[in-house]
């Protein structure tokens, strides 16, 4: 199975912050990356596809970049309704397989 | 509205079984293929199965092969996950979620609210 590590697992930022999460994969996994935004007792919501595609509906604060094996989600702006845990998830295996998460928390 | 609606979750003793439910509304759903997700108590997400829109093609996690089955059936706009031998390290909230329309390159853009399965004695 392909593996996805996140980092870091924890941060804590305030609003206005810039925000970077990375996630490695241990193969190359081309841009087949998505990231998803979780609040607590919520179900997962995409933010990104494809590596850097901005899903419908999602604040162009939010952006993703890489290929190959290492990537990154990128908040511009933190605003308070962005405190929540994020995944990342490969689709290039069919085994599908998501980071371990990174929570943000205010600091 | 787009949505999924899961249902069947519970408490059930080790060894038992469980089928869970997902239904599907808002979308044409014979077009879609499916996955189930899961996730522990205060733990990250893990992936447990994918069908394809016609039930041709059908993948596990290694954690649940030979011991779930997903299934569909499109008629009834309906996703199915039948768990046997249920451990306690199953014990999860179970989603069902839609995988984007132009392939699963693009994600999972629906998911539903999950439903809770508890194995314990």
């Amino acid at each position: 199975d392909i593996q996805m590590t996140q980092s870091p697992s924890s941060l804590s930022a305030s609003v206005g912050d810039r925000v970077t999460i990375t996630c490695r994969a241990s193969q190359s996994i081309s841009s087949y990356l998505s990231w998803y935004q979780q609040k607590p007792g919520k179900a997962p919501k995409l933010l990104i596809y494809a590596a850097s595609s901005l899903q419908s509906g999602v604040p162009s604060r939010f952006s993703g970049s890489g290929s190959g094996t290492d990537f990154t989600l990128t908040i511009s702006s933190l605003q308070p309704e962005d405190f929540a845990a994020y995944y990342c998830q490969q689709s290039y295996s069919a085994l599908l397989t998501f980071g371990g998460g990174t929570k943000v928390e205010i600091k | 509205e787009v949505q999924l609606v899961e249902s069947g979750g519970g408490l059930v003793q080790p060894g038992g079984s469980l089928r869970l439910s997902c239904a599907a509304s808002g979308f044409t759903f014979s077009s879609c293929s499916m996955n189930w997700v899961r996730q522990a108590p205060g733990k990250g997400l893990e992936w447990v199965s994918y069908i394809s829109s016609g039930s041709s093609t059908i993948y596990y996690a290694g954690s649940v092969k030979g011991r779930f089955t997903i299934s569909r059936d499109n008629a009834k706009n309906s996703l199915y996950l039948q768990m046997n031998s249920l451990r306690d390290e199953d014990t999860a909230v179970y989603y069902c979620a839609r995988v984007a329309a132009a392939g699963t390159r693009y994600g999972m853009d629906v998911w539903g609210q999950g439903t809770t399965v508890t194995v314990s004695s």
